[in-house]
């Protein structure tokens, strides 16, 4: 059964601090991505890597960072942690010609 | 750039009505499209899709079928179940390899016995 892995489903953070968000697929995908979910807006890509090593912008990526340093792992990073970041996170990943994007469970991360 | 409008929601129908959820796209090439759906309290998860006009993708009774000329990608089922109620995104891939998967804004759907 294909997997993608977040490591919390609730994450609850103080402002300024450094929030680390973890994905992990067992899928050997090339491509790994992170989204944004909130009321209204639906999905907005905060950024996405094609390999290890590569990433790419999305629509929002400002106050955030990725790191991809193995194939099956993508992480999203808040540097500083700020309130309106508060939202529903969702990690994905596909195969080089993108068939089909398979999903995380999601992490609701608030920062108070 | 690539694009993908939907119908705005919610949409509240009875059990056993018909549903259709409007989807239309832009996007240079030749995209790949897809509905995914997300139930309360899950991820994203593919209901269907279609990777050249003219192509119907099929499951659980969703059908969607991918129209060229129309630049339309629209969500039908003839008759819906309360474990139908979800959240509908229509979303669209373009046609290399480093292309990113774009989502409409989803269409909450709600039924009702």
């Amino acid at each position: 059964d294909v997997k993608v892995t977040q490591s919390s489903r609730y994450l609850v953070k103080r402002t300024g601090e450094k929030v680390f968000l973890e994905c992990v697929q067992d899928m050997d995908h090339e491509n790994m991505f992170w989204y944004r979910q909130d009321p209204g807006l639906g999905l907005r890509l905060i950024y996405f890597s094609y390999d290890v090593k590569m990433k790419e912008k999305g629509d929002i990526p400002e106050g955030y960072s990725v790191s991809r340093e193995k194939k099956e792992r993508f992480s999203l990073i808040l540097e500083s942690a700020s309130t309106n970041q508060t939202s529903m996170y969702l990690c994905a990943s596909s195969d080089r010609w993108g068939t089909e994007a398979f999903f995380g469970q999601g992490t609701r991360l608030t920062v108070v | 750039g690539n694009s993908v409008t939907q119908m705005e929601g919610p949409v509240t129908l009875s059990e056993e009505a018909f549903l259709t959820i409007n989807c239309t796209y832009t996007a240079t090439g030749y995209p790949s499209l897809f509905w995914y759906v997300q139930y309360p309290g899950e991820g994203l998860q593919l209901l269907l899709k279609a990777t050249k006009a003219d192509d119907k993708g099929s499951n659980k009774g969703f059908e969607a079928t991918y129209r060229k000329e129309t630049t339309s990608f629209h969500l039908e089922k003839g008759s819906v179940q309360v474990s139908d109620s979800a959240v509908y995104f229509c979303a669209l891939r373009g046609g290399t390899s480093y292309d990113k998967v774009i989502f409409g804004p989803g269409t909450s759907l709600s039924v009702i016995p």
